[in-house]
C-alpha cells in the first residue's frame, strides 16, 4: 500500500512570496489533515478534511493561508504570502474516517524555509 | 482552550535505563492516540486508548489510560538505541478533533 505523498520536499523562499505544497492521500483515506510543525514542536492542525469539505480550520490563518480539497483525493495548501515565522515542516496526514477510531498515517513532511 | 499537556520535554537516560512520559487534559477525553518521530521524519502512530483505565502493552512499551480519561503514560523499558525520538500524546475530543501534546525527547546518553 503507498502511503501519503507530499512534494516538494524542501523549499526555500523569501518573505512576503508564495508558495504552494501538494498532498496525496492514502487511497480510499476520507479523511486529510495539513499540519504545521515548528521546530521543537508538536505538530498544529491548521485544516481538516473529509472528503473535499472542511471538516475544522480554526487554526489555519486565513488572511495568508489558503487549502482545497478537490475531488476529495489530494490538495493543495498555499501560502501567500510567506512571512519569516512560517518556517516549518507542513505535514499532510491522512486516515480512513474522521471518527475516533482511526489512526492516522503522514507523509513525509515539506520543510520550508523563509528568509 | 482545551490543552493536553506532555512531560518532561526532555528526557536523557543511559541505554538499558527505563524512560516515562506523561500526559495530562484539562478535559475527559474520547481517546488517546501516541506517535513517535525519528529525528528527521514523520510522526508514526504506536497505538490508541480508548477505555478507562486501559493498559497495554507493546513489547517493552507499556501504555495506560487513566481512569478519568484524563491523562495518560507510556514507558518504555530497558531502553535501546532505536528508541531514540520524540514521542507524541494526541487526545482526542468529543467532536474528533485530535488535540497534540508537545511531545517527549528521548535522548540516549553515549
Amino acid at each position: 500500500e503507498a502511503g501519503v505523498a507530499q512534494s516538494p520536499r524542501y523549499k526555500i523562499i523569501e518573505k512576503r512570496q508564495s508558495v504552494a505544497f501538494w498532498c496525496n492521500p492514502i487511497s480510499g483515506h476520507a479523511t486529510l489533515y495539513w499540519y504545521q510543525q515548528i521546530l521543537g514542536q508538536g505538530p498544529k492542525l491548521l485544516i481538516q478534511f473529509q472528503n473535499n469539505g472542511v471538516v475544522d480550520d480554526s487554526q489555519l490563518p486565513k488572511d495568508r493561508f489558503s487549502a482545497e480539497r478537490l475531488k476529495g483525493v489530494d490538495s493543495t495548501l498555499k501560502i501567500q504570502p510567506a512571512k519569516l515565522e512560517d518556517s516549518a515542516v507542513y505535514l499532510c496526514a491522512s486516515s480512513l474516517d474522521p471518527g475516533p477510531s482511526y489512526e492516522q498515517y503522514f507523509g513525509p513532511g515539506t520543510r520550508l524555509t523563509v528568509t | 482552550g482545551q490543552q493536553v499537556m506532555q512531560i518532561p520535554q526532555y528526557q536523557h537516560v543511559q541505554e538499558g535505563e527505563d524512560f516515562t512520559t506523561y500526559c495530562n487534559s484539562s478535559t475527559t477525553l474520547s481517546n488517546i492516540q501516541w506517535y513517535k518521530q525519528r529525528p528527521g521524519g514523520h510522526p508514526v502512530f504506536l497505538i490508541q486508548l480508548v477505555k478507562s483505565g486501559e493498559v497495554k502493552k507493546q513489547k517493552r512499551l507499556t501504555f495506560q489510560f487513566g481512569e478519568a480519561k484524563k491523562n495518560s503514560s507510556l514507558h518504555i523499558t530497558a531502553t535501546q538505541t532505536t528508541d531514540v525520538g520524540t514521542y507524541f500524546c494526541a487526545g482526542r475530543r468529543s467532536n474528533y478533533q485530535l488535540i497534540w501534546g508537545a511531545g517527549t525527547k528521548l535522548i540516549i546518553k553515549p
